[in-house]
């Protein structure tokens, strides 16, 4: 069964400190999709980024960067110099990578505030 | 392109009702999603559909609740007789089966249910 865990439930930081969000995940499957979404206060959920268990390298886009680590099951994403705008429920998931099961399984969520 | 497309935005009916939500997804997508998302427990997977037909309904709670995908620009999802507990946010995406874009899921806006 496929599981994944955001530990941190909520988080605050002033505006342009650097803070990471979690994802820890469970698959038993060798290929599989890893994402992360943001879900801001309107409501609506934002693609961020996908990553196949075969890239293992970080990415990095503007502010945003992603730390995938295969060893330790753990799928990380820092924002760089925050701002108010990044306020907003982060959601980590996880995907089989076989046709015909294309389900997502998301973690609970992780609060993010930037105070001003 | 308008993205995923969700009626109504808000809904408030009583116990006992029919409740139907409607969901138009981007055109050229084959794969349709429903979810849920409450506080108690996240986002849910209810049923997703491929090309119209339903491949996986394990999600849905109970016989209370059905989905439809009758052509491939438009599903529904329909709750009779209605409970206060179905309160929740029902999100729609869609994505498309495609080596570059494999399962990307694209949300609609959400349609928030509240059952008196």
């Amino acid at each position: 069964a496929q599981k994944v865990t955001q530990a941190q439930t909520e988080i605050s930081v002033v505006e342009k400190e650097d803070v990471t969000l979690d994802c820890v995940y469970e698959t038993r499957d060798t290929t599989y999709y890893l994402f992360w979404y943001k879900q801001p206060p309107s409501g609506e959920l934002v693609f961020l980024i996908r990553r196949n268990s075969f890239d293992e390298q970080n990415e990095i886009s503007g502010r945003y960067s992603w730390n995938f680590q295969k060893s330790t099951s753990s799928f990380n994403f820092t924002i760089t110099a925050s701002q108010v705008v990044d306020s907003a429920v982060y959601f980590c998931a996880l995907s089989e990578a076989n046709f015909g099961n294309e389900k997502l399984t998301f973690g609970t969520g992780t609060r993010l505030t930037i105070i001003p | 392109d308008a993205g995923v497309i969700q009626s109504p935005r808000h809904e408030v009916t009583e116990m006992g009702q029919e409740v139907t939500l409607r969901c138009k997804p981007i055109s050229g997508h084959d794969y349709l999603f429903w979810y849920r998302q409450t506080m108690m427990r996240g986002l849910e997977l209810l049923i997703y559909f491929n090309n119209n037909v339903p491949i996986d309904d394990s999600g849905m709670p109970e016989d209370r609740f059905s989905a439809k995908m009758p052509n491939a620009s438009f599903s529904t999802l329909k709750i009779q007789p209605s409970e206060p507990r179905d309160s929740a946010v029902y999100f729609c995406a869609s994505s498309f089966l495609g080596t570059v874009y494999y399962n990307e899921q694209f949300f609609g806006p959400g349609t928030r249910l509240t059952v008196l």
